[in-house]
């Protein structure tokens, strides 16, 4: 069953953040972000395990809330290269191999 | 280090085609995946190989789609016959394979199939 992503899309200026959510209707046991810039293939971000712990990542970090089974991914003071769609990739088996990804948020950073 | 190495990375064939999209994992890794992304699906795995074995193949389509691993460095994805709704970009992912806090996953560059 693949996550949900909010919002679907946002524009940013430069300098602003910006809070992107995954949400599962199963428990999860990791969630893993990656971003994709257009015509490119993902690179990935970051792995958060359930636990409830957040992450750090230069100025974008994450967090997981095993309870709501969700995870945020929080960008601060966005840059212009922080451009492209991201995408929440949640593992429901444990094992790490198989995950769903969600439907991805766009995200348009500005001058 | 090379990176996940897909050809070919444009594919252009006609309905009724067989068409075989090749991947090289990075050296050292046991997981293989191949994804398909398109606008309405989104990024779907198709399926994926552990120590060259198929592991979870529950995303092929449907017979048409056959995956193959023969050996640690190269896999195929073949589609036969190719029809208009395969179109899509065909992404390979390797990883380590080992515990999840180190089964990243690194994308190819993907191949970007179109079928007329």
């Amino acid at each position: 069953q693949q996550p949900v992503q909010s919002p679907q899309a946002v524009i940013l200026r430069e300098g602003e953040d910006a809070v992107i959510n995954c949400s599962s209707s199963k428990a999860l046991y990791s969630v893993h972000w990656y971003r994709q810039k257009h015509g490119e293939a993902p690179v990935f971000l970051m792995i958060l395990l359930k636990g409830g712990e957040q992450k750090g990542h230069e100025k974008i970090s994450a967090s997981f809330n095993e309870k709501k089974q969700q995870s945020s991914l929080y960008l601060t003071a966005s840059q212009l290269s922080y451009s492209g769609t991201y995408f929440c990739g949640t593992d429901y088996t444990g094992g790490g191999n198989k995950l769903t990804f969600g439907t991805g948020t766009q995200l348009k950073v500005e001058l | 280090d090379a990176g996940v190495i897909q050809s070919p990375r444009h594919e252009v064939t006609e309905m009724g085609q067989e068409v075989t999209l090749r991947c090289k994992p990075i050296s050292g890794h046991n997981s293989l995946f191949w994804y398909r992304q398109t606008m309405m699906r989104g990024l779907e795995l198709l399926i994926y190989f552990n120590n060259n074995v198929p592991i979870d193949d529950s995303g092929m389509p449907e017979d048409r789609f056959s995956a193959k691993m023969p050996n640690a460095s190269f896999s195929t994805l073949k589609i036969q016959p190719s029809e208009p709704r395969d179109s899509a970009v065909y992404f390979c992912a390797s990883s380590r394979g080992g515990t999840v806090n180190t089964d990243t996953q690194y994308f190819g560059p993907g191949t970007r199939l179109t079928v007329l």
